[in-house]
């Protein structure tokens, strides 16, 4: 059963800084997504990783992909309020016959302080 | 374009009713999967249809969620009778059918089931 697990599951951050999200999975994957969630609205897809090694970035936000070691990371430079919300890891089994099919990590809730 | 819309946002039922919750897909989306996330765990993936038939139903907790989609459209999911570990959101999501543009799934905003 594939398992994903992201970390740290609270994030609490003060403007300006650096911090990185760890996804880490259990089985061999086709591809890897970020969403990002504001209170009571729909998931916002941020990238779609494909390939190992793998690395998008979007304003403050990269991720990146390395399948040897099932590892994705959520790198925040330079947090500002705005980013605030709750991220989740989500990863679709190899092989698998539907891309929507998704198995997601528990999800971190990122507060960013003045 | 539309997104894909859920119907009601939430919903608060005695333990024993019944729930039907709807999604509406994007247009021209042949796949539609329901997922729950039940207070404090992670998103779970419920089912799966292509068009009008179900691909995969092992997320389904039990023989109380019945789901269907009719014509290939819209979807419901129906809890009878609802139980209190019900409680949580579901959410729908759609994508287009495997190949060039079918890398991702579009999520709806949800709806937020409590039994009580």
């Amino acid at each position: 059963e594939l398992k994903v697990e992201q970390n740290p599951l609270f994030l609490s951050m003060q403007e300006g800084k650096n911090y990185t999200i760890y996804c880490n999975y259990s089985t061999t994957s086709d591809r890897l997504y970020w969403y990002r969630q504001d209170p009571g609205k729909s998931l916002e897809s941020l990238f779609v990783l494909l390939s190992n090694g793998a690395v998008k970035q979007e304003g403050r936000l990269m991720a990146s992909l390395d399948t040897k070691a099932r590892l994705s990371t959520l790198h925040i430079t330079a947090a500002v309020h705005d980013l605030s919300a709750t991220y989740f890891c989500a990863v679709v089994i190899a092989g698998g016959t539907s891309y929507g099919k998704l198995t997601f990590g528990q999800g971190t809730i990122l507060t960013v302080h003045p | 374009e539309a997104g894909v819309t859920q119907f009601p946002s939430h919903s608060v039922i005695e333990k024993g009713q019944t729930v039907t919750l709807r999604c509406d897909p994007i247009s021209g989306h042949d796949n539609l999967y329901w997922y729950r996330r039940v207070m404090g765990k992670e998103i779970k993936f419920l089912l799966h249809f292509v068009k009008e038939s179900k691909q995969d139903e092992s997320g389904m907790p039990n023989n109380r969620f019945l789901a269907e989609r009719t014509g290939g459209t819209y979807s419901t999911l129906k809890v009878q009778p609802a139980e209190l570990e019900d409680s949580g959101v579901y959410f729908c999501a759609s994508s287009l059918t495997t190949g060039t543009g079918g890398l991702e799934a579009f999520f709806g905003q949800g709806t937020r089931l409590t039994v009580v």
